[in-house]
């Protein structure tokens, strides 16, 4: 079956834009994580959706990053005013379930945010 | 403050060899381990490992947990260049996720 997807694979902004990331967790998966990845460093937790609602969002860096899964399946990350720290590989990933400890998740390929 | 350490950072060995990869952290909400692959963008699962000296295998690779003095290593016998990547363990929830070693294997 279809494994995580995510577009755009590469998004080039200018500096104080607005972006959109979009993710497709595999179907059924009821669980789905962000992450952001910088060069040389493991993936960093932003926030995780159990369903429709956000469990946690603690990783959000600040108010300029907001994420939404209004049906349960797909997500968007959003991220306002964007600034050159912004500028990274934004993983997804998606797992069957987060309520019950741990469960592998699987990634998908990632959006390269580049902010000039 | 949670913390995963990996160690090497980076590594070049020659196919043939063998590795071992370190895993070192400290998490106030554990509840299992996973190590990763990732080559090009999206990390692979590799390993989930619970519970401490049960080790998990899967063909040249394998990995053990040790949950008193808080590590765990990833074994790669026979390394072939197909197994250059990152590898990335993770721990916690959510994950929280060391900065990978960087494994080359050279022909």
């Amino acid at each position: 079956g279809a494994g995580v997807s995510q577009t755009p694979s590469n998004k080039v902004t200018e500096k104080g834009k607005y972006v959109e990331l979009r993710c497709d967790p595999i179907s059924g998966h009821t669980a789905l994580y962000w992450y952001r990845q910088s060069l040389g460093q493991g993936p960093e937790f932003l926030i995780y959706f159990q369903g429709t609602g956000a469990a946690d969002d603690s990783g959000l860096p600040n108010d300029r990053f907001f994420a939404v899964r209004p049906e349960g399946s797909v997500s968007t990350l959003k991220i306002q005013r964007t600034e050159r720290g912004d500028s990274a590989v934004y993983l997804c990933a998606s797992s069957s379930s987060a309520t019950s400890g741990t469960r592998e998740q699987f990634f998908g390929p990632g959006t390269r945010l580049t902010v000039l | 403050e949670d913390k995963v350490v990996q160690s090497p950072l980076s590594l070049v060995v020659h196919e043939g060899d063998t590795v071992t990869l370190n895993c070192s952290y400290e998490v106030t909400n554990f509840r299992s381990l996973l190590w990763y692959k990732q080559e090009k963008k999206a990390p692979t699962f590799l390993f989930m490992l619970t519970s401490s000296g049960i080790e998990k295998k899967s063909g040249r690779l394998s990995s053990i947990l040790d949950k008193k003095e808080l590590f765990s290593i990833l074994n790669i016998t026979a390394t072939q260049t197909g197994d250059s990547a990152i590898y990335l363990c993770a721990v916690g929830r959510p994950m929280r996720f060391g900065a990978g070693t960087r494994l080359t294997v050279k022909p």
